[in-house]
């Protein structure tokens, strides 16, 4: 079965730091790119980042440039969500979903085929 | 404020049709594939619908896609109480070179 588990969420303060992990199992891992998205209380969903197959592009969105690093392991079948300087507007549900993307012709596809059930992060004092 | 506009909510009785309308630019629909997310309560969101009209494994025909310029629809038919759920439009933006949604639809079942 393809499955998506995250782990790592919890209370933090704000200017705290936390690590959000993701374990893959069923496909093999190595051969998709993968996102985090993120979904505020109440809120619509918010794509946060994603990362290449072999790790070489990572791209966030703006929000979160230079606080938040996206890694993985394809040894350990792992996405990573590294969140530093924390703030109450990080406070969501996040979830780690597998890409599928690519062109034809000068059209792009892009769309998360898989989806953990994601893990609470709350960033206050 | 979303860079895709859909309604906050639709509504129909059971057995009937719905439609649910995402409206972007030339520079994400309008260049781009759509794809249509289902999030039932307190669960994660699920493809639905991608590359414009076509249904992953699994998904029944009551549900399709359509797109047309610079929108998209989400057209759903026989209505069940179990189609409640916040529904998302999803494509590429090919000017912010991100991933774009809408702002969610929730559909409610009368």
């Amino acid at each position: 079965e393809v499955q998506l588990v995250e782990s790592g969420g919890g209370l933090v303060q704000p200017g705290g730091s936390l690590r959000l992990s993701c374990a893959a199992s069923g496909f093999t891992f190595s051969s998709y790119w993968m996102s985090w998205v993120r979904q505020a209380p109440g809120k619509g969903l918010e794509w946060v980042a994603n990362i290449k197959q072999d790790g070489s592009e990572k791209y966030y969105v703006d929000s979160v440039k230079g606080r938040f690093t996206i890694s993985r392991d394809n040894a350990k079948n792992s996405l990573y969500l590294q969140m530093n300087s924390l703030r109450a507007e990080d406070t969501a549900v996040y979830y780690c979903a597998r890409d599928v993307r690519g062109r034809r012709g000068s059209y792009y596809y892009y769309y998360m085929d898989v989806w953990g059930k994601g893990t609470t992060v709350t960033v206050s004092s | 404020q979303s860079v895709l506009t859909q309604p906050p909510s639709v509504s129909a009785a059971p057995g009937q049709k719905v439609t649910i309308s995402c409206s972007g630019s030339s520079s994400n629909i309008g260049n781009n594939y759509v794809s249509w997310y289902q999030q039932l309560p307190g669960t994660a969101p699920k493809l639905l619908i991608y590359d414009n009209n076509k249904r992953p494994s699994g998904i029944p025909d009551r549900f399709s896609g359509s797109k047309s310029g610079t929108s998209a629809t989400l057209g759903i038919t026989g209505l069940q109480t179990g189609d409640e759920a916040d529904y998302y439009c999803g494509t590429w933006d090919s000017s912010l070179r991100v991933l774009v949604f809408g702002g969610g639809t929730k559909l409610t079942v009368l």
